[in-house]
């Protein structure tokens, strides 16, 4: 079993949708949650992190973990055609720099 | 001013030969990494070098080591390349290594062995 798991989709929307993505992990030591955007072609780049459980938000983007069911999930409102890309989780346990990444989920978001 | 670079972004060769790989970040951060990503997209991490010195070496095979001449730079040799080897691979750094500071990736390097 991965340590991460990731639908990878593809995930096809209407512009203005709200998008929901989601990763489960199976590691209750990870501690810290982070969101990457990747676009075609390129390297990752990230979006949002959050420490341990709770919400965090920024924009139209709303990352939120969920300890007690190892779930973590990244919202996107009026979701626009330049958010089309592939959203990739990542997380770390409390020690240690081991970086465990879920496969990615590939969103288009059309006009 | 490109944070993160690697050379070359292609790479097509042969079966058994030996590559190498090279990276630079003009971000004056300590910890550099290389990442595989596979052709679905799982990202795995291979290496870091933080300060010059070995902190992370996943179950990578030893065909694989990455020389770092200096903090700015940290490339990557492969040995007799395997068909499996093909894969996107991705330079990263980091300002200090821990966990909680941002890594900035580079632009990745498409590996094919034919």
């Amino acid at each position: 079993q991965k340590e991460v798991e990731q639908d990878p989709g593809p995930l096809s929307v209407p512009e203005g949708a709200i998008v929901s993505l989601n990763c489960t992990y199976s590691n209750s030591a990870f501690q810290y949650f982070m969101w990457y955007r990747q676009y075609s072609r390129k390297g990752p780049e990230l979006l949002m992190y959050t420490y341990s459980s709770g919400n965090k938000e920024d924009g139209r983007f709303t990352a939120q973990v969920d300890k007690s069911s190892k779930y973590i999930s990244l919202f996107i409102r009026d979701s626009q055609p330049s958010d089309s890309a592939t959203y990739l989780c990542a997380m770390t346990p409390n020690t240690g720099n081991q970086f465990y990444f879920g496969t990615g989920t590939s969103l288009t978001v059309i006009p | 001013d490109t944070a993160v670079s690697q050379t070359p972004k292609y790479l097509v060769t042969q079966m058994g030969n030996d590559k190498s790989i090279k990276c630079e970040q003009n971000l004056g951060h300590d910890t550099m990494y290389w990442y595989k990503q596979d052709s679905k997209k799982f990202l795995k991490i291979m290496f870091s070098y933080n300060n010059k010195e070995l902190i992370i070496n996943e179950t990578v095979p030893n065909r694989f080591s990455p020389k770092s001449p200096d903090k700015a730079h940290l490339n990557l040799h492969i040995n007799s390349l395997e068909l499996g080897d093909s894969a996107v691979y991705f330079c990263a750094s980091s300002l200090s290594g821990r966990r909680t500071d941002t890594q900035y990736f580079g632009p990745g390097t498409r590996l094919t062995v034919l």
